[in-house]
């Protein structure tokens, strides 16, 4: 059964970069039916889609986020991860990757990160 | 960016009871929306997908309609586990979600 697991800092500090890696297990991140994705969710509030990356390297980011993001791919690990820059407190949220198709249909159980000096 | 509106906010039901959540897009997705239910401290869950397609696993008790602007996810009669927040999300032009809806106890 494949499975996604978020990791990383759970505390970053205002204008530095955010940094956090999804391992895919129990299957191939490969799988040319799928792109995996970011979300984050502030406390409290709703869902924001960040961007996406397919297994060829291809991505296509948010356009309200797309200066700060960045989303690769690591094949030979199995994982794929994102880079999020000059982060403020606005970014304070629980971050979630996932595999989607025609939707999100596999989700890791996401990772609070807060940003604070 | 293609905009999703959730109604209403909060929505109070019994046990048994129908519900009906509304999505409106600000202009068509086709059918190209999906609804996830989202419980406290867990991720969303996908329940449907292309509008009217139910994912793997999910009870026959919830169904979805489309396409073009206006989304309905049908929960026809409802159980304790269903309390929790609905959201939708289209993929017709990059991707958003809507604002949710909170199905809450009566």
């Amino acid at each position: 059964q494949l499975q996604l697991q978020e990791s990383g800092p759970g505390l970053v500090k205002p204008s530095e970069t955010l940094s956090l890696t999804c391992t895919v297990s129990g299957g191939s991140i490969s799988s040319s039916s799928y792109y995996w994705g970011w979300i984050r969710q502030p406390p409290g509030k709703g869902l924001e889609w960040i961007g996406s990356i397919y297994y060829s390297g291809s991505t296509y980011y948010n356009p309200s986020l797309k200066s700060r993001v960045t989303i690769s791919v690591d094949t030979s690990k199995n994982q794929f991860s994102l880079k999020l820059s000059s982060v403020t407190a606005a970014d304070t949220a629980v971050y979630y990757c996932a595999r989607h198709g025609s939707a999100f249909d596999i989700w890791g159980q996401g990772t609070m990160v807060t940003v604070s000096s | 960016e293609i905009v999703l509106t959730q109604s209403p906010a909060t929505l109070s039901l019994s046990p048994g009871e129908r519900a009906t959540l509304s999505c409106r897009a600000s202009q068509g997705v086709s059918s190209y929306l999906a609804w996830y239910q989202q419980k406290p401290g867990q991720a969303p869950r996908l329940l449907i997908y292309d509008a009217s397609n139910r994912a793997t696993g999910i009870p026959a008790r919830f169904s979805g309609s489309g396409p073009g602007t206006d989304f309905t996810l049908t929960i026809s009669s409802l159980e304790p586990e269903d309390f929790a927040v609905y959201y939708c999300q289209q993929r017709s032009n990059w991707i958003t979600f809507g604002q949710g809806t909170r199905l809450e106890i009566k």
